[in-house]
């Protein structure tokens, strides 16, 4: 049972374009994190939300985390080729324990 | 200033064989974990350790799968004996305890033929 489903799976577009993806759950997580993945390497941590609400951002990247701390978005404004890679949701559930859920991913190609 | 370090990058192994992988967590870290990563299933916690102790083993997949942390700069995932099915890229990860951030380490493609 995967915990955490992002949506789309795959995203393939052209520089200068918007885009959001969507990471839901029906479990309430304590806090909630996004990981950028690149080929051949581990994912990287981008943005960590703990309040429902909360929004940050990150340059052209804005994470959000939904109000019951059941899900999360991260938006893109004017994708560019580096945006490239895989983006994972991860979420850490109240247990108050180290581990993390990941979720499914999305893999985004951003062409020139 | 060094990340997690993991040994080797690539192996290809026949069904049968034992499969050993090796992973250097960042000097201070408490926390190791490893994963394993699939198209299919995506990115698995397959064991944690604090303070070199397993906290939770209930993502290995059987008893073919075994880690240790014989000490705080260094952990092994074994397969014994190794299945197709195994093949993955095995990612170990570390942290602080009071962040939330976990640094992953490059992975281990494994392919068992």
């Amino acid at each position: 049972t995967q915990l955490l489903e992002q949506s789309p799976q795959f995203l393939s577009i052209q520089e200068g374009e918007n885009l959001t993806v969507y990471c839901n759950s029906s479990s309430v997580f304590s806090s909630l994190q996004w990981y950028r993945q690149e080929p051949g390497e581990g994912p990287v941590l981008l943005v960590t939300v703990v309040t429902g609400g909360e929004v940050k951002k990150l340059k052209r990247l804005t994470f959000q985390f939904g109000d019951a701390r059941k899900d999360s978005s991260l938006h893109i404004t004017a994708a560019q080729p580096g945006d490239t890679g895989l983006y994972l949701c991860a979420g850490r559930l109240p247990t108050g324990f180290q581990k993390l859920v990941f979720g499914t991913g999305t893999r985004l190609l951003v062409s020139p | 200033d060094a990340g997690v370090i993991q040994s080797p990058r690539h192996e290809v192994t026949e069904m049968g064989q034992e499969v050993t992988l090796r992973c250097k967590p960042i000097s201070g870290h408490d926390y190791l974990f490893w994963y394993r990563q699939t198209m299919m299933r995506g990115l698995e916690l397959l064991i944690y350790f604090n303070n070199n102790v397993p906290i939770d083993d209930s993502g290995m997949p059987e008893d073919r799968f075994s880690a240790k942390m014989p000490n705080a700069s260094f952990s092994t995932l074994k397969i014994q004996p190794s299945e197709p099915r195994d093949s993955a890229v095995y990612f170990c990860a570390s942290s602080f305890p009071s962040s939330n951030e976990q640094f992953f380490g490059p992975g281990t493609r494994l392919t068992v033929l």
